[in-house]
């Protein structure tokens, strides 16, 4: 069946530095990707989607290209910043209709000043 | 309400007992979702709906059960909770046209099972 296999955590980082989160992912359709992400004591909140091959999301300084050959969805951010601190989560959907969201195990990120 | 609205916000109960966390949501979507987070397992789907009257099995449903009877609730129930429940339960609502389907989570419900 589907999966996602998102990089082992925590990740720790200083303010600016830059972030990888490797994602990869196994369909046998051709599915949407995303990021969400999850903020201490709160629900999950889409960061970025893509919707097909080649297709990059970007939201809030964070992006992410949906690349078919190497089945991956890296989530990138060139400078971090404290208020980034969260867990991470890629997740993927067919896209037949009526589908949920199946998700990576999450990467918790940390970052200090 | 402004999206979705969960309750109990958390909840200790004795094993055994029912329980059940509401879920309502206010932007008319047609799918709703429940899932569990449990630590270094993410989330995981336990029932789902696609549409008013219908429900499904996810990953893990056993000892859960839920109902759709209007478009905007979605009760999730444990029949008699046992301590492998003790978990955070997320409701969630979308768009189930083909597509790119993305959810809209509720704030979680703490359950705590003893």
């Amino acid at each position: 069946g589907d999966s996602v296999t998102q990089m082992e955590g925590p990740v720790t980082l200083s303010e600016e530095a830059f972030l990888t989160i490797n994602c990869t992912y196994t369909a046998t359709g051709y599915p949407s990707l995303f990021w969400y992400v999850q903020y201490p004591g709160e629900g999950l909140q889409l960061l970025l989607k893509a919707t097909k091959a080649d297709d990059k999301g970007s939201n809030k300084g964070f992006e992410a290209t949906y690349r078919k050959e190497t089945t991956s969805f890296h989530l990138e951010k060139g400078s971090v910043q404290v208020s980034d601190s969260a867990v991470y989560f890629c997740a993927l959907s067919e896209w037949q209709a009526g589908t949920a969201l199946i998700f990576g195990k999450g990467t918790t990120l940390s970052v200090s000043s | 309400i402004a999206g979705i609205t969960q309750a109990p916000t958390s909840q200790i109960l004795a094993a055994g007992r029912r329980m059940t966390l509401r879920c309502t949501q206010d932007m008319r979507h047609n799918a709703m979702y429940w899932y569990r987070q449990d630590l270094g397992l993410g989330l995981r789907l336990i029932h789902y709906s696609n549409t008013a009257g219908t429900t499904g099995k996810g990953e893990v449903p056993d000892g859960y059960s839920v109902s759709r009877a209007n478009t905007d609730d979605f009760p999730l129930t444990l029949a008699s909770a046992v301590p492998s429940q003790t978990s955070v339960y997320f409701c969630a609502s979308g768009s189930s046209g083909a597509g790119a389907n993305v959810l809209t989570f509720g704030a979680g419900s703490r359950l705590t099972v003893l």
